[in-house]
């Protein structure tokens, strides 16, 4: 069965970078793009970016441009989320999810929460 | 980018009531309109893909219909469990945005 696992939750002073990732398994990891989308607490969904695992070609939210960064490691189905230059509004959930046939968000991994405090 | 509308913001309803939500593009988006349902502190699921194809596993009282710049999502007769929060977002074009959430409470 299809199952994406996220790292642990993690406390960053303002200033510093995060690198969330996100492990899929029961699928070939090359044949489905990957989304990344956040949740600030209380509030709604926002897409942050895409990457395709098989090139490594990714796109972003014009808002994060220069500070999100998203990789992959083949060898370990592995795909990582990295945000630069941490912000209090950057304290939300991430969450990676596979982009299906579809072009729907048809599994989600179970979230990671990142909290930014001085 | 695409701006996407969901009216209401929130809704109240009881068990057994028909509940439509609506979601409106900033542009046409054809039929790229995906829905999800989000429980407190659960990751979203999804429920509609295409404006109207039900996901696997989904039940039969969740529809949506819609195509261009208007959609709808309609729950047939609310039960208990459905109490969450519904999200729209069109995967036409990036970036892929998502609608602000309708909220739906029990009445």
């Amino acid at each position: 069965q299809v199952q994406l696992v996220q790292s642990g939750a993690e406390v960053k002073k303002p200033g510093a970078s995060v690198k969330v990732s996100c492990k899929a398994s029961g699928y070939t990891f090359t044949s489905y793009n990957m989304h990344w989308v956040r949740q600030a607490p209380g509030q709604g969904l926002e897409w942050m970016g895409i990457i395709n695992p098989s090139g490594g070609s990714t796109g972003y939210a014009q808002k994060l441009q220069g500070r999100v960064t998203m990789t992959r490691d083949t060898s370990t189905n592995t795909v990582y989320m990295e945000l630069s230059s941490l912000r209090s509004e950057d304290t939300a959930v991430y969450y990676c999810a596979r982009f299906g046939s579809g072009k729907h968000l048809d599994y989600w991994g179970q979230g990671t929460l990142v909290t930014v405090s001085s | 980018d695409i701006q996407m509308t969901q009216s209401p913001s929130s809704l109240s309803a009881s068990v057994g009531d028909r509940v439509t939500i609506t979601c409106r593009a900033s542009q046409s988006i054809t039929s790229y309109l995906n829905w999800y349902q989000q429980k407190l502190a659960k990751a979203p699921k999804l429920l509609i893909y295409a404006a109207s194809s039900l996901q696997s596993g989904v039940p039969s009282r969740f529809s949506g219909s819609g195509s261009g710049t208007d959609f709808t999502l309609t729950i047939s007769s609310l039960q208990p469990e459905d109490f969450a929060t519904y999200y729209c977002q069109q995967s036409y074009i990036s970036p892929h945005t998502f609608g602000q959430g309708t909220r739906l409470q029990i009445k």
